[in-house]
């Protein structure tokens, strides 16, 4: 059975930061993997996806990695705003997507 | 790019009421959509995989017969909770696909609240 986790948690950082979320997962077996931003009350929004022959890709100041062997994919967001402050999910793609329990980042001004 | 739309984005009605939610593929024909719940301050849990002509797969745990799910057409999938009391009051959103192996589209949700 597939299983996600996150790490850390939550994370609280002073603007302007570089700050890097993990996210790894106990089956290699995947399609792809994609990171979401939510913020409170709202749905999801698509930040970037790998497919599983992808080792990397970026967009603007974030930056996601995929390392399908070792079941582990990061999440770089440089020079982090006050805007960037939200849940970060990531979503493994196989017969099914499943989230990860998301990393709740704050960014102070 | 691919446009999910889910509709209603927000309920509130009494307890024993039954409310349909609708995910629409709006440009594209959606092989498998997924069905997910959020409580607050959790992760997205899927429910169950709705594949268009058949029958949906359900996690363990949830009830096939308290939530409904229907997928009709290829861009149209829809659950149904069915006699909601107030413990089924949460966050629902749905995604559309063209293939389990291919990205993931995603409603923005419906907020469901049973008095």
């Amino acid at each position: 059975k597939q299983e996600v986790t996150q790490i850390p948690a939550a994370l609280s950082v002073p603007e302007g930061e570089n700050l890097v979320l993990n996210c790894s997962f106990t089956d290699s077996a995947i399609y792809n993997l994609q990171w979401f931003r939510q913020d409170p009350g709202k749905g999801l929004t698509s930040l970037l996806l790998i497919q599983s022959s992808q080792r990397e890709q970026t967009s603007g100041r974030l930056n996601a990695s995929l390392d399908k062997s070792s079941g582990r994919s990061t999440l770089y967001i440089a020079a982090s705003q006050p805007g960037d402050s939200a849940t970060y999910l990531c979503a493994v793609g196989y017969d099914k997507v499943i989230f990860g329990p998301g990393t709740s980042l704050s960014v102070i001004p | 790019g691919a446009v999910v739309s889910q509709h209603p984005s927000w309920v509130i009605c009494k307890s024993g009421t039954s409310v349909k939610i609708e995910c629409r593929s709006l440009d594209f024909q959606a092989t498998t959509m997924f069905w997910y719940r959020q409580f607050p301050k959790q992760s997205l849990m899927l429910m169950a995989t709705s594949n268009e002509g058949s029958k949906a797969t359900y996690e363990q745990g949830v009830e096939k017969d308290k939530f409904l799910i229907n997928h009709a057409s290829l861009t149209l999938s829809t659950l149904t909770v069915t006699s909601a009391h107030p413990e089924d009051s949460s966050f629902y959103i749905c995604s559309a696909g063209q293939g389990v192996d291919q990205p993931q589209h995603f409603g923005d949700g419906t907020r469901l609240s049973i008095l």
